[in-house]
């Protein structure tokens, strides 16, 4: 199995700010990797596909990168709404795994 | 709009069984594999397995080999998903989840349903 690796596991920041969450995956995955975010007591919701591709909806702030087994999701300027738990989540083969979670908390 | 309804909360015994329904709207049922995912309470996501809700032919994680099974009823656009041989670690929300791409098997995940929560206790 592919194991996903999140970090941080949690992150502290302001209403502004530029955030970077990182996503490691334990063998090379290609672009074959996907990014959701969750609310509490929410299911969760498709950010970015493909690495870097924006779901349709979700505000430009949220960006993608990587490939391999390197991956990044970046937030430009944090807003109310973004505080909350992101996954990435790898669909390069089965079984899917998923990281084990960046908490984005408010400073 | 595209929207999946599960069935509500359920609360079980260890050793039960529980079966989970998935109700699909807005699309051709059809067309699009569903894949279930559990999320234990303050933990991440684990992927169970997938269905295509044409042919009938599902795919299993390992772990949960000969304890689940995922199947449909397309005259009512639903999928469903019943685990067996229930244990206290069992203990989660299900979700399902609607392959974003048509019979794609690429293992994009949306939308999603609101969730089901299953608990097993005696």
């Amino acid at each position: 199995d592919i194991q996903m690796t999140q970090s941080p596991s949690s992150l502290s920041a302001s209403v502004g700010d530029r955030v970077t969450i990182t996503c490691r995956a334990s063998q090379s995955i290609s672009s074959y990797l996907n990014w959701y975010q969750q609310k509490p007591g929410k299911a969760p919701k498709l950010l970015i596909y493909a690495a870097s591709s924006l779901q349709s909806g979700v505000p430009s702030r949220f960006s993608g990168s990587g490939s391999g087994t390197d991956f990044t999701l970046t937030i430009s300027s944090l807003q109310p709404e973004d505080f909350a738990t992101y996954y990435c989540q790898q669909s390069y083969s089965t079984p899917r795994t998923f990281g084990q979670g960046t908490r984005l908390e408010i400073k | 709009q595209v929207q999946l309804v599960q069935s509500g909360a359920e609360v079980k015994k260890p050793g039960a069984s529980v079966k989970v329904s998935c109700k699909a709207s807005g699309y051709t049922f059809t067309s699009y594999d569903i894949n279930w995912v559990r999320q234990a309470t303050g933990q991440g996501l684990e992927w169970m397995g997938w269905m295509n809700p044409n042919s009938g032919n599902t795919g299993y994680a390992q772990k949960f080999q000969g304890r689940v099974t995922m199947t449909r009823n397309t005259s009512i656009s639903t999928a469903y998903m019943e685990l067996s041989s229930l244990r206290s670690e069992d203990t989660a929300v299900y979700y399902c989840a609607r392959e974003n791409i048509p019979h794609s098997g690429y293992g994009l995940f949306d939308p999603w349903g609101q969730g089901t929560l299953v608990t097993v206790s005696s």
